[in-house]
Parts: structure tokens; sequence; C-alpha cells
């Protein structure tokens, strides 16, 4: 079946530093990625998406390629500010009614 | 605000009982989904339907079950509830999809916090 394993948490970062948060993958067929943030006490967001293998998602100064040769979605930000701080999720999605299959999250902290 | 509605916010209950969590999806979408957000799951997939058809199940329970209407909300039904049942339900619409159709966006809810006591 469809899966996501992403980076351990949580990920503490001084303001302005690069962000990287790993997400890899296991899929039949070709699944659309994601990147949902989660804000406390807020539902999930869509961040960012990509479609097809080399696509580039981009949102708000984040970023991911769909790295289909090495299953991966990588999320990454150069410079990441306090308001960044949040739950972050790798999903794709994949089955017959497209549902999304998460990650288990990755908590980021971002200190002034 | 993703315009996807989702009542009540919280709700407290105790052990045995049933409880109903309602979900407008955002104007336009056909599809719903459900999803349940615990400590030690996860966030897992729990039911989708399509205009008003049940069109995939995953991780649900048979206690739990779940209707579209022909308005398009939704209403998920929690029944002999247990304590792992507490947790964070999510609601999601999307435009499709129907069988075969390209993945759309999925928006979610601000969500349902069940607490079971």
């Amino acid at each position: 079946g469809n899966s996501v394993t992403q980076m351990e948490g949580p990920v503490t970062l001084s303001e302005e530093a690069f962000l990287t948060i790993n997400c890899t993958y296991t899929a039949t067929g070709y699944p659309s990625l994601f990147w949902y943030v989660q804000y406390p006490g807020e539902g999930l967001q869509l961040l960012l998406k990509a479609t097809k293998a080399d696509d580039k998602g981009s949102n708000k100064g984040f970023e991911a390629t769909y790295r289909k040769e090495t299953t991966s979605f990588h999320l990454e930000k150069g410079s990441v500010q306090v308001s960044d701080s949040a739950v972050y999720f790798c999903a794709l999605s994949g089955g017959s009614a497209r549902q999304l299959t998460f990650g288990s999250g990755t908590q980021l902290t971002v200190l002034p | 605000d993703s315009g996807v509605t989702q009542t009540p916010k919280h709700l407290i209950t105790a052990t045995g009982q049933r409880v109903t969590l309602r979900c407008s999806p955002r104007s336009g979408d056909l599809s719903v989904y459900w999803y349940q957000q615990s400590l030690d799951q996860g966030l897992q997939f729990l039911i989708q339907y399509y205009n008003g058809e049940e069109r995939a199940k995953g991780n649900i329970l048979e206690r739990f079950s779940a209707q579209q209407f022909p308005d398009l909300h939704s209403e998920l039904n929690l029944s002999s509830l247990e304590l792992g049942d507490s947790a964070l339900y999510f609601c999601a619409s999307s435009v499709g999809t129907g069988l075969g159709q390209a993945p759309y966006e999925q928006y979610f809810g601000p969500g349902t916090r069940l607490t079971v006591t």
C-alpha cells in the first residue's frame, strides 16, 4: 500500500536559518505529492503540491521537488521566520478516491 | 478560511455514547473526505463520499458510519464510543473525485475535537 515517511521532529531553528524536512514515499502508480501545514488549533492548509516527476511546487518561500528516482519530496525554505512555526505534513494522493496518505508530521519551532 | 465548516468544534462525551459530527463542503465541491488525527495513529483516512455516494473506505471502524446528503453536507456517526476514539476529526472537500479522475486539492475544515471520558 501507499506510505509516507517523514523526518522525525521536533526541529528547532533560529530565525533566517535554512530549513529542510525530508519526505520519502512508497506508492503504486504516479501519485501527486503535497505538503500541508497545521498551525496550533487550526486545520490543515495546503502549502504546495506537485503532480508529476520533476515538478517543483512552491509557495511562501517554501519549495519541494518531486523526485521519482529517489521517491522523495523534501521541503525546503531558505530563510525561516518565527511565523513559520507549525507542524508540517507530507502527503500523497493515491487510491481510487485519491485519498491522502500522510506522514507523521514534523513540528517546527523557529526562535527569534 | 478554507470554506469548509465543521460543527461542533468540541465535543465531550462518555464511553458507550453516540455522537454525530457535521461537515459542510466548499461551495461547488462534490467530494467529502473524513480523516482522524490522533497522537498514536497520526492522520488517517476514514471514508470518502462523492456526490452522495460512498467511494472509498480507509481505516474506519464498524462502529463508525457516514453519509452525504443531497445538499452535499456530510455527517460522521460514531457509536459505542471508547476512550481510544478521542481524537481530532477533520473533514476535507474537493471538486472531484469520482472514479478515475485526477487528484484535486483537498481543503480541510477546522476539525472537531472529540474527547471521550
